[in-house]
C-alpha cells in the first residue's frame, strides 16, 4: 500500500518562511506525481493551493510556491501571514487504476 | 461561479446502505472529471473515487472497491456515490470535488455530507 509522508507539524513566526514536504513510499517524487497542495482551516473545506508541482491557482497567494526537492515535493510559505495557520496536505498521482490519487497524512502550520 | 452542493447524509447502521449526491451549478459537468474525498473525524483528507467526463473510466481506493459505486448524469449536472455494506470506519465527512481543467485531481470543492455508521 502506497504511504505518502509529510511532517505532522511545524511551527513558524510570522514574516519567516518555512518548507513542507511531501514523500513517497514508492520513491523519489518527480513531476510525474503530478503533486498538489491544499491548505485546510478548521471547519471548513480544503482549498486548492498548487497543482502540478510548481503552479499557483488564480486566488493562490504570491507567498506560496511548490517545487521539488531532494526527492519530495515541496511547499514554501515565505513572508508567513498569522492567517496561514492551518493544515496543509499535499496529492500525489499514482496513474489511472485503483488509488489513483493519493493525500499525504497532512502538516499542522502553527505560526507563532 | 462553480458550486458544488453535497445531500444524502446521515446516520446508517454497519452493512446498511447510503447514496450521496452532489449537484453541481456555475458550470458544465461534461467538461470535467469529479472525485469524492472522504475526512475521518479529527483525521485527514482521503481520496475515495474518481471519474470522468463521461462516465467511461471509474478508480477507487482500495478500501471502497466493490462497495462503493461513483456515477454521474450530466443532464443534471450531477455526481452520485452509492455506498454498500458501510462499515464503522466509513463514517467521515464526504466532499465531491471537480477537476481543475485537463486532469482529475479534485480542485473546486463542496462543503461535505457527514456519513455516521453506527449501530
Amino acid at each position: 500500500q502506497t504511504v505518502v509522508t509529510q511532517e505532522p507539524s511545524l511551527t513558524v513566526s510570522p514574516g519567516g518562511t518555512v518548507t513542507l514536504t511531501c514523500a513517497s513510499s514508492t520513491g523519489a517524487v518527480t513531476s510525474g506525481y503530478y503533486p498538489n497542495w491544499f491548505q485546510q482551516k478548521p471547519g471548513q473545506a480544503p482549498r486548492a493551493l498548487i497543482y502540478s508541482t510548481n503552479n499557483k491557482h488564480s486566488w493562490t497567494p504570491a507567498r506560496f510556491s511548490g517545487s521539488l526537492l531532494g526527492g519530495k515535493a515541496a511547499l514554501t510559505l515565505s513572508g508567513v501571514q498569522p492567517e496561514d495557520e492551518a493544515e496543509y496536505y499535499c496529492l500525489l498521482y499514482y496513474g489511472d487504476g485503483q488509488g489513483s490519487w493519493v493525500f499525504g497524512g497532512g502538516t499542522k502550520l502553527t505560526v507563532l | 461561479e462553480v458550486q458544488l452542493v453535497e445531500s444524502g447524509g446521515g446516520l446508517v447502521q454497519p452493512g446498511g446502505s447510503l447514496r450521496l449526491s452532489c449537484t453541481a451549478s456555475g458550470f458544465t459537468s461534461t467538461n470535467f472529471w469529479m472525485s469524492w474525498v472522504r475526512q475521518a473525524p479529527g483525521k485527514g483528507l482521503e481520496w475515495v473515487a474518481n471519474i470522468n467526463q463521461d462516465g467511461t473510466r471509474k478508480y477507487y481506493v482500495e478500501s471502497v472497491e466493490g462497495r462503493f459505486i461513483i456515477s454521474r448524469d450530466n443532464t443534471k449536472n450531477s455526481l452520485y456515490l452509492q455506498m454498500n455494506s458501510l462499515r464503522v470506519e466509513d463514517t467521515a465527512v464526504y466532499y465531491c470535488a471537480r477537476a481543475r481543467g485537463s486532469g482529475s485531481e479534485p480542485c473546486f470543492w463542496g462543503q461535505g455530507a457527514l456519513v455516521t455508521v453506527s449501530s
